[in-house]
């Protein structure tokens, strides 16, 4: 199976600067069928990014997807307090789908 | 707007089934693709499988050989079985919709329910 590495493991940064997370396939993730996720505490996840690039529903354009192959990135321009969370990557694209262990973004 | 919600219960003894319901709200189980999700603080987010409106699933091989996920368009709900269980399946448990057909990229969650596996 796919195994996705992401980093940093925590990333703290100040309200209004710029967030950038990555993910990193064990290998090529087939037609980068990669989504990201955001997870507040005591809540379920909340998908972000689908196709490594599309917007979900009423998402924001502060967040951004970009990436392929192998490499991934999600940014998030203009940072607000709502956006301190957990951020998930997960690749579709190979059976069985499968999670990174997430990156941390925490208020500085 | 979709809604999902988990039901079942939240202590389940060792070697037992662990047995949960999802009931939808707000959309039609046809043409879409259901999902099961868990999530450990030890294994992280792991999907467990899903299932069509007219019955196909799809399972994680890591858990195919204890899962059943089944359907019932009657009511609206999805279930989940999960046989002989251990410790390591003590979890919080997620249902969700998948986002386009088969394609596991989730993007209506329910609010999550805690199993804990323990005598």
């Amino acid at each position: 199976e796919i195994v996705l590495t992401q980093s940093p493991g925590t990333l703290s940064l100040s309200p209004g600067e710029r967030a950038t997370l990555f993910c990193r396939a064990s290998q090529s993730v087939s037609d980068n069928y990669l989504a990201w996720y955001q997870q507040k505490p005591g809540q379920a996840p909340r998908l972000l990014i689908y196709g490594a690039s599309t917007r979900a529903t009423g998402l924001p354009d502060r967040f951004s997807g970009s990436g392929s192959g192998t490499d991934f990135t999600l940014t998030i321009s203009r940072l607000e307090p709502g956006d301190f969370a957990v951020y998930y990557c997960q690749q579709y694209g190979s059976s069985p789908n499968t999670f990174g262990q997430g990156t941390k973004l925490e208020i500085k | 707007q979709v809604q999902l919600q988990e039901s079942g219960p939240r202590l389940v003894r060792p070697s037992e089934t662990l047995s949960l319901t999802c009931t939808l709200s707000g959309d039609s189980m046809k043409s879409y693709y259901w999902s099961w999700v868990r999530q450990s603080p030890g294994k992280g987010l792991e999907w467990i499988g899903y299932v069509y409106f007219s019955g196909n699933t799809n399972y994680n091989p890591s858990l195919r050989s204890r899962v059943t996920i089944s359907v019932d368009t009657s009511k609206n709900q999805f279930s989940l079985q999960l046989t002989s269980v251990t410790a390591a399946d003590t979890a919080t448990y997620y249902c969700a919709r998948n986002g386009q057909q088969w394609l596991v990229f989730l993007d209506h969650w329910g609010q999550g329910i805690p199993v804990t596996v323990s005598s």
